[in-house]
């Protein structure tokens, strides 16, 4: 039962216009959610992050929207690079009865960035 | 400033072989907590150590044990392999809520 889900697996978009990668949950006890992203045979390199408290964090050309009612965020990257082809993955975390953050991840969306 | 560090970087081993990764997390970080990640599938939860103690388990079988040492870099043990642990094995170290992660250690089980 995936908690996280990336819908889509892959997106091409052309340099210097918008990607928005998407992101959707089930589990209302998330309270903390991230961006990473992963090139092959490297580990995943965190990218920006959300609190439930807000609805949008920005960071440079990264944007992540977080709409709670719909259990949906998204990132948003203006504008895109072909630096940014990479594989992207969502997380969320929420704190449970152990005092522990695990992430739960999607399954990843690979966006390649055409020059 | 280093961040987080595993070792060693690639490993190949037979079934019923064991296996121990290790993991440095960044300095002032108490915080360690380890992933399988399989091809074409996002990170799985296996392990949580926070001050030495262990905060939190996946759904791992008891092959798949860790400890956390005073200096707070942290061991994966697996026993037995099975084929089904080949992966790269990801350690993510934190200070609050964002965790950090090392470059991963790629294990083949022959």
């Amino acid at each position: 039962d995936q908690q996280v889900k990336q819908n889509s697996p892959s997106l091409s978009v052309q340099e210097g216009r918008i990607s928005i990668l998407n992101c959707d949950y089930t589990n209302s006890m998330f309270d903390y959610f991230l961006w990473y992203k992963k090139y092959p045979a490297e580990g995943p390199t965190f990218l920006i992050s959300i609190s439930s408290i807000k609805d949008k964090n920005e960071d440079g050309r990264f944007t992540v929207f977080l709409n709670k009612s719909a259990k949906h965020l998204s990132l948003h990257i203006v504008p895109s690079q072909p630096g940014d082809s990479a594989v992207y993955f969502c997380a969320a975390s929420g704190r449970n009865a152990g005092n522990n953050r695990k992430l739960i991840w999607g399954l990843g969306t690979s966006l390649a960035v055409n020059p | 400033d280093a961040g987080v560090t595993q070792s060693p970087t690639h490993l190949i081993k037979t079934r019923g072989q064991h296996v121990t990764l290790r993991c440095s997390p960044i300095s002032g970080h108490k915080s360690v907590s380890w992933y399988q990640q399989v091809l074409g599938q996002g990170p799985q939860f296996i392990f949580q150590y926070y001050e030495k103690e262990e905060r939190g388990r996946g759904n791992f079988p008891d092959r798949f044990s860790a400890r956390q040492f005073p200096n707070y870099s942290s061991e994966l043990n697996v026993n037995a392999l099975l084929l089904g642990d080949s992966a790269l094995y990801l350690c993510a170290s934190s200070f609050s809520r964002e965790q950090f992660f090392g470059p991963g250690t790629r294990l083949t089980v022959l």
